[in-house]
């Protein structure tokens, strides 16, 4: 499976657009790249997945370039409610790859 | 849909005790997956679900930990004998295709 690296944590104000950037060198021609977000005492919440160019969706937008060895999530006008761990992760379709490997992801931390 | 049902929410119990974990995943996914959060280790993949078969079980720290999914609507994971270190928070998830996993609210485990 691609491991992936991502800050550790990261902080912004109200209103900001935060860029989380998350590198995956030895991601697969067949892997697909797909980010997670985590409140304090729940379980992991699928935000976005894409392949390659950007998705976007109406909570945040990926950014994938051609060579597909990283990836930056970012969420527009952030507000104190998106405080939370993100985790990027990189993984498969098929039966045998498609469990998730979670990393440390970063924590976000938004601020008044 | 209720979502992936988890039971129980908070278990306390004795080192030594056997302790057995509930999940009902949502209906219509075929892939289920059991996941242990700790703050030293993170979010880790304990087994993995597919149609009811175990596809990877690599994750399950050693014999006392057994997983079963008899059908489509119900599996369990079982630690027998506990011990302190198996303290942390279980989380089930489930998914179609490939598609985003679901997770479950979690059972928090704490073994004395």
């Amino acid at each position: 499976l691609a491991k992936t690296t991502q800050p550790i944590s990261m902080d912004s104000y109200e209103g900001q657009e935060v860029n989380i950037t998350c590198s995956h060198n030895n991601i697969a021609t067949n892997d697909y790249i797909t980010w997670y977000q985590q409140f304090p005492s729940q379980g992991p919440r699928f935000i976005i997945q894409g392949y390659k160019t950007k998705v976007t969706n109406e909570v945040a937008s990926l950014f994938i370039p051609a060579d597909r060895k990283s990836s930056t999530l970012s969420l527009p006008r952030v507000s104190l409610s998106d405080t939370a761990v993100y985790y990027c992760l990189v993984h498969g379709f098929d039966t045998g790859r498609r469990a998730l490997t979670f990393g440390s992801g970063t924590r976000l931390q938004v601020q008044p | 849909d209720a979502g992936v049902i988890q039971s129980p929410r908070h278990e306390v119990t004795e080192m030594g005790q056997e302790v057995t974990l509930r999940c009902k995943p949502i209906s219509g996914h075929n892939s289920l997956f059991w996941y242990r959060q700790t703050m030293m280790r993170g979010l880790e993949l304990l087994i993995y679900f597919n149609n009811n078969v175990p596809i990877d079980d690599s994750g399950m720290p050693e014999d006392r930990f057994s997983a079963k999914m008899p059908n489509a609507s119900f599996s369990t994971l079982k630690i027998q004998p506990s011990e302190p270190r198996d303290s942390a928070v279980y989380f089930c998830a489930s998914s179609t295709q490939g598609f985003e996993q679901y997770f479950g609210p979690g059972t928090r485990l704490t073994v004395t």
